[in-house]
């Protein structure tokens, strides 16, 4: 699985829209961006995915580049219920018989202040 | 809906033991992977289980089993515990279909002492 790179922390002011930058240079034609979150002492939730095209949801929208290199997910209005580490995974698509696993890094730790 | 869940939350074991935890996958789900957390990092995998049987494994020793049951709930089971098992332990499940994202339980936190 292709590896990815995120800042290990960043600030946002709550209200303000919080955007998370990873690069993923080595992402293949096959593999999939995807974006988790943990917050403390939970288990990681899933947030969004997209493979070339942008996404929006309920939680989030996620903006790829156009060589897929680098993408950004973006929190439109931060709350302090949104203080997380943030994960950005490159997820390979299936594999016949299996579902592929995800290979997490350390992610961005975001922190929403008042 | 009930999401994933996992038991026990907390449980503490002494060096050269055995534990079992266990995961209910999120409803109408199929397919069950576990991860293991060390404080500070992020989630490491260990195995994946569909229809009763282990698909893919991760880098992780033979003292690390897993099991599931038809109606896919599944067991994680660790022999001989060391000290650096002390970890949160997550249970995921999703259905096997293309890009199926993976949920999360809140996990059950080990310490070997």
């Amino acid at each position: 699985d292709a590896k990815t790179t995120q800042p290990p922390s960043m600030d946002c002011a709550e209200g303000r829209a919080a955007n998370l930058p990873c690069n993923h240079s080595t992402i293949s034609g096959n593999e999939y961006v995807y974006w988790y979150r943990q917050i403390h002492s939970q288990g990681p939730q899933y947030i969004i995915h997209g493979l070339k095209n942008n996404e929006t949801n309920e939680m989030a929208s996620l903006i790829i580049t156009e060589d897929r290199k680098s993408s950004t997910l973006i929190l439109p209005h931060a709350t302090l219920r949104d203080t997380a580490v943030y994960y950005c995974i490159v997820r390979v698509d299936v594999v016949t018989g299996t579902a592929s696993k995800l290979t997490f890094g350390t992610g961005t730790r975001l922190q929403v202040t008042l | 809906d009930a999401g994933v869940t996992q038991s026990p939350t907390h449980l503490i074991k002494t060096r050269g033991q055995q534990v079992t935890l266990r995961c209910s996958p999120k409803s109408g789900h199929d397919t069950v992977s576990w991860y293991q957390q060390a404080l500070g990092q992020g989630p490491q995998f260990i195995f994946q289980y569909y229809e009763e049987e282990e698909r893919q494994r991760g880098n992780f020793p033979d003292r690390f089993s897993g099991h599931q049951f038809p109606n896919y709930s599944s067991e994680l089971n660790v022999n001989a515990l060391l000290l650096g098992d002390s970890a949160l332990y997550l249970c995921a499940s999703s259905f096997l279909q293309r890009n199926s994202p993976l949920h999360f339980g809140n996990g059950t936190r080990l310490t070997v002492t």
